[in-house]
């Protein structure tokens, strides 16, 4: 069946030192692509999402890059903080017309820990 | 506004007994979702509902029933506990269908963490 995954577990990086968590999909017929911060005890709090048609797009620290090529996603996070320390997992969504639309398919997740 | 509340936060069931999960939104969004999460793994959908008066299953609907009550809530039962539904339960809400970027936006409640023994 269709899957997302994540190809990290786990990522540990110095304060202030840019991070990259990557994702492979496998589901070419997916609209959008999302990623998800999810701090312990916590639901998961959106952070960027990117059409499938586009590349690249930026936020406030984070850009997210798509290369469907490889069916790859990544997420860039710039200036780690010790605030960034959570769990990252990709989505996602079901295109318009699927049987899956408007639906969010969820990859493991990467436990990224930043050192002060 | 306290976005997506969920009750209880806690909850230990001993096999075959029966509980409802309480979800409730107060941003008028049309879509909800029942997620669970269990450990080392993200999360699976259980049911959603797109809109009021609708409901579908997700990836793991067995062993569970929902009803969208109004726009407002949306439940969780399980009829007879099992041990293996012993997860974190996490109820969302989104609009739908968000044609444009950053409108893919679920917002999620805090998890109930149930324990069936």
């Amino acid at each position: 069946g269709e899957s997302v995954g994540l190809h990290l577990p786990t990522l540990s990086v110095q304060e202030g030192d840019n991070s990259i968590i990557n994702c492979a999909y496998s589901n070419s017929a997916s609209d959008y692509f999302i990623w998800y911060k999810q701090e312990s005890g916590k639901g998961p709090q959106f952070i960027i999402d990117i059409r499938s048609n586009m590349d690249k797009r930026q936020g406030q620290r984070v850009t997210v890059l798509l290369n469907k090529t490889v069916k790859h996603l990544s997420l860039q996070i710039a200036a780690t903080q010790p605030g960034d320390s959570a769990v990252y997992f990709c989505a996602e969504k079901g295109s318009m017309g699927s049987a899956s639309y408007g639906k969010l398919t969820f990859g493991q997740g990467t436990i990224l820990t930043v050192h002060p | 506004n306290a976005g997506v509340t969920q009750t209880p936060k806690f909850q230990v069931l001993k096999t075959g007994q029966s509980m409802t999960l309480q979800c409730a939104q107060d941003m008028n969004h049309n879509s909800m979702y029942w997620y669970r999460q269990d450990p080392g793994m993200g999360l699976r959908l259980i049911y959603y509902s797109a809109s009021e008066g609708t409901t579908d299953k997700g990836e793991v609907p067995n062993g569970y029933n929902v009803s969208r009550l109004n726009k407002r809530e949306f439940s969780l039962r399980l009829e007879s506990a099992a041990p293996s539904q012993t997860s974190v339960y996490f109820c969302a809400s989104s609009e739908v269908p968000g044609f444009r970027t950053g409108e893919h936006e679920q917002y999620f409640g805090p998890g109930t963490r149930l324990t069936v023994t």
